[in-house]
């Protein structure tokens, strides 16, 4: 079954300096990897997803991932932090098996901006 | 326009209430979802429907039953919830069948408070 790991529960950043945000993941085959944001008591907002292709994806907002195959990683990146990213980030991975197989979440990362 | 609205934002019940959730899209989305979501953790699939039919439960209690009108349209009826039944309950849209390199597109959730 898929899973996904998102190792850290806080990331704390200076305003203007870069981000990450960590996400490994664990599929049979090659996976469909998303990400998602959430401000506090909103619903989630899709920020990217890395289908197949390059492996840099950019989204919404200057938000840009790198999808790693051999470290089966997909990190999360911004060049210079803004306090508005402060928010609440899930990693997200599917499988890709026959069928409608569940949309599968990290347990988040919570982001901190610090002006 | 990527939008899905939900209906109430918030809602109190009691144990003995029965009570319904409202979402809506108009993206012409064919695949529609029931997440819940609990404080500090990430959003736990519970349904999918799939051109108006129920195509995934995730062994949810009975308690909770959806409805799907109409393409647009999602129900999610409550009767008898127990106080951990508590949440944020999210609704989603993706739009095709609900195809794993699909997006889905979230609404702002209802908070659900079970007295």
């Amino acid at each position: 079954a898929q899973s996904v790991a998102q190792p850290e529960d806080q990331v704390n950043v200076a305003e203007g300096n870069p981000l990450t945000v960590k996400c490994t993941y664990s599929v049979s085959g090659n996976p469909y990897l998303f990400w998602y944001v959430q401000y506090p008591n909103r619903g989630l907002q899709f920020l990217l997803k890395y289908i197949t292709g390059d492996n840099l994806v950019k989204g919404s907002y200057g938000f840009e991932a790198e999808f790693n195959k051999s470290q089966t990683s997909f990190h999360l990146k911004k060049p210079s932090a803004l306090v508005s990213d402060s928010a609440l980030y899930f990693c997200a991975v599917r499988e890709p098996l026959s069928g409608n197989t569940p949309l599968v979440f990290g347990k988040g990362t919570r982001l901190s901006v610090i002006a | 326009d990527t939008e899905v609205t939900q209906t109430p934002k918030h809602l109190v019940m009691g144990m003995t209430n029965k009570k319904s959730l409202k979402c809506e899209q108009h993206m012409g989305h064919r695949a529609m979802y029931w997440y819940k979501q609990k404080a500090k953790k990430p959003p736990e699939l519970m349904f999918v429907y799939s051109y108006e039919k129920l195509s995934i439960n995730e062994s949810v209690p009975s308690r909770f039953s959806p409805e799907c009108p109409n393409s647009s349209l999602l129900n999610l009826h409550l009767h008898a919830l127990q106080p951990e039944d508590s949440a944020l309950y999210l609704c989603a849209s993706s739009p095709s069948r609900g195809l794993i390199q699909e997006t889905q597109y979230f609404g702002p959730g209802t908070r659900l408070l079970v007295l």
